[in-house]
């Protein structure tokens, strides 16, 4: 089965600073790669997802990831951090299986922005 | 167009006690599904559908179960509750390997 591994439970960055949330998937098959992000007490919102084509995907807020087949990463950037930034971002894995309906989550990053 | 709606927000359940978590969707989507979020353990699937009278178990099942009579409303039932089973629970609704949409949650107390 598949799985994606976050590296950090907290990340702290300062405003106007860069942003860089790591995730890391196993999978046997080509993956389906997902962020999202979590306002505290509100669900979750898709940032961007990689499927298929071009592997810098960008995504709403200023994000963009970028599969790395080779390190099996799906990075998150920003290259300004804004203080509305600050959430919980999870990392995503679903394989392209038809029919497939295990969506696997990370543990979450908590992102802090300082003023 | 509301999404997905989840009742209540909030819930304190004694142990033994049962209830029901409310779904609903307008999004008509096939596939629904029920996570329990627990702090720094990401979500967990609890049980999904792909379509009307068609359900199945996700990665963390057991307590709790779960009918789709309909394809908007994906009902979430607790029979037994016990302290274990204190989360955070999402509905969220898709169409089989893409992106997911969630509903706002509902927090859980069992004491």
């Amino acid at each position: 089965a598949q799985s994606v591994t976050q590296l950090g439970s907290h990340v702290s960055v300062s405003e106007g600073a860069l942003v860089l949330l790591r995730c890391n998937y196993s999978s046997s098959v080509p993956p389906y790669l997902f962020w999202y992000v979590q306002y505290p007490n509100q669900g979750l919102q898709l940032l961007l997802k990689y499927t298929t084509g071009a592997t810098l995907v960008k995504g709403i807020n200023g994000f963009e990831a970028e599969f790395k087949k080779s390190e099996t990463s799906f990075h998150l950037t920003k290259p300004s951090a804004h203080m509305s930034d600050a959430a919980e971002y999870f990392c995503a894995v679903s394989d392209r299986r038809p029919g497939n309906n295990d969506m696997r989550f990370g543990a979450g990053t908590r992102l802090t922005v300082k003023p | 167009n509301a999404g997905v709606t989840q009742t209540p927000k909030f819930r304190i359940l004694k142990i033994g006690q049962s209830m029901t978590l409310q779904c609903t969707q307008d999004m008509n989507h096939n596939y629904m599904y029920w996570y329990r979020q627990d702090p720094g353990m990401g979500l967990k699937l609890i049980y999904y559908s792909v379509g009307a009278g068609i359900t199945d178990k996700g990665e963390v099942p057991n307590g709790y179960n779960v009918s789709r009579s309909t394809t908007e409303d994906f009902p979430l039932r607790l029979e037994l509750a016990a302290p274990s089973q204190t989360s955070v629970y999402f509905c969220a609704t898709g169409q089989s390997y893409n992106e997911q949409f969630f509903g706002p949650g509902t927090r859980l107390t069992v004491l």
